[in-house]
């Protein structure tokens, strides 16, 4: 099965400030037949369920603000939040959906206002 | 609009058997792969189970494979989840998810509000 690890568990950023997260994947989940990274980031708030910011590694979903962005290839993936607002504190997940489940999840990133 | 309502949850004791259901609207039921994912308390996401639109095909994560079984009903538009020999360990919320796809390998466009599980005696 693909572990997932992400760096740091938590974050303080200043309101307008940058916030990068990252991911790591124990195997590639670059698929070369369509050169797409297997590779989602997760928004969950309190109380809410998670919500889909960023699939194919890097394409952002339908409303998701164009602050959230998310770039790497194959093991190692980032997801940046450019200017941090109030709203986007939560914790983030990296999720890998290559091939066949199981489709792990990272163990998420807390990002609060410092 | 697309839809996920969750239920069945409940406090069970350890040992005990739990079902959850998860009635779906607003797309296509035997379009789209289903899953459960959980998340225990203090502690992250957990992918659960999947089964495929038809029904035909499953998967289980290695901590609840041999007691948890999915399963489908089109006819109902519902997913389930049979939770048998219960232990503490799997208290959490329990959230059902779909990609927009009947592929497997695509990311959860889609997810319910979630039911708790809470397992002790």
């Amino acid at each position: 099965d693909i572990v997932m690890t992400q760096s740091p568990d938590s974050l303080a950023v200043s309101l307008g400030e940058r916030a990068t997260i990252n991911c790591k994947s124990s195997q590639s989940v670059l698929y070369s037949s369509n050169n797409k990274n297997y590779l989602a980031w997760y928004q969950q708030k309190p109380g809410q369920p998670p919500k889909l910011l960023i699939y194919w590694a890097s394409s952002r979903e339908s409303g998701v603000p164009d602050r959230f962005s998310g770039s790497g290839s194959g093991t190692d993936f980032t997801l940046t939040i450019s200017s941090l607002q109030a709203e986007d504190v939560a914790v983030y997940y990296c999720q890998q959906y290559y091939g066949t489940p199981p489709h792990t999840f990272g163990p998420g990133t807390k990002v609060d206002i410092k | 609009e697309v839809q996920l309502l969750e239920s069945g949850g409940g406090l069970v004791q350890p040992g005990g058997s739990l079902r959850l259901s998860c009635a779906a609207s607003g797309f296509t039921f035997t379009s789209y792969a289903m899953s459960w994912v959980r998340r225990a308390p203090g502690k992250g996401l957990e992918w659960v189970s999947t089964i495929s639109g038809s029904g035909a095909s499953t998967f289980y994560a290695d901590s609840v494979k041999g007691r948890f079984t999915i399963s489908r009903d089109s006819s109902k538009n519902t997913l389930y989840l049979q939770m048998n020999s219960l232990r503490a360990d799997d208290t959490a919320v329990y959230y059902c998810a779909s990609p927009k796809s009947e592929s497997y390998s695509r990311p959860f466009d889609y997810w319910g509000q979630g039911t708790l599980v809470t397992v002790s005696s």
